[in-house]
């Protein structure tokens, strides 16, 4: 079965600090893995999306994440956070058996001025 | 439609009464999911359809839960005898293909309160 982790149930940084929101995945094959974020009051957002092609993914408003295997891992990063990014972040793997979507927990990322 | 539409917004309704909700694809994606998220927590699968397959019921929580989805396209999600336990928002959504290469697009989501 897979699973996903995130390490952080909240990050807090500065406005234009860079941002790191860690993700672990638990899959018996080689996984599609994919980010979505939720601003308040508004519907998942697909912020990117690994499918086995470039390790290195980048995604919408200058967000990217990086798929390692070795370290069961596609921690989500930003050089510089901006106020607009406070939102919560969740980390989903794919279930091949029926194409249904495993979230995290969900990561809340706060942006100080 | 241009995205995944979801009716009511906000559902207020009394502990033991039955509600529907309603969620309207994009047009043309086969896939169609029902998710429940609680105050605090992950998304939590209920339910997928995918064409004219049986749907993947392995996520609802118990027999008050149903779902059905008309000619392929608009889906409706019952719950009967609501109990506090249900108060969540229910999102759906809806994949080309359902399968892993492409996004899935969530609708905004139905706000249930069992009072």
């Amino acid at each position: 079965a897979q699973s996903v982790t995130q390490l952080d149930s909240h990050v807090s940084v500065s406005e234009g600090t860079p941002v790191l929101l860690r993700c672990n995945y638990s899959s018996s094959y080689s996984p599609s893995l994919f980010w979505y974020v939720q601003h308040p009051n508004k519907g998942l957002q697909l912020l990117l999306k690994y499918t086995s092609a470039a390790t290195l993914v980048k995604g919408i408003n200058g967000f990217e994440a990086e798929f390692k295997k070795s370290e069961t891992s596609f921690h989500l990063t930003k050089p510089s956070a901006h106020m607009s990014d406070a939102a919560e972040y969740f980390c989903v793997v794919s279930d091949l058996q029926g194409g249904k979507l495993i979230f995290g927990q969900g990561t809340e990322l706060s942006v100080k001025p | 439609g241009a995205g995944v539409s979801q009716s009511p917004s906000n559902k207020v309704t009394e502990k033991g009464k039955d509600v529907e909700l309603r969620c309207d694809p994009i047009s043309g994606h086969t896939a169609l999911y029902w998710y429940r998220q609680s105050l605090g927590q992950g998304l939590e699968f209920l339910i997928y359809f995918q064409g004219n397959s049986a749907p993947d019921k392995s996520g609802l929580p118990s027999d008050r839960f149903s779902a059905e989805r008309t000619g392929g396209s608009v889906s409706t999600l019952t719950i009967q005898r609501t109990q506090q336990e249900d108060s969540a928002v229910y999102l759906c959504a809806s994949s080309p293909q359902g399968t892993l290469n492409y996004g899935y697009t969530f609708g905004s989501g139905t706000r249930l309160t069992v009072v």
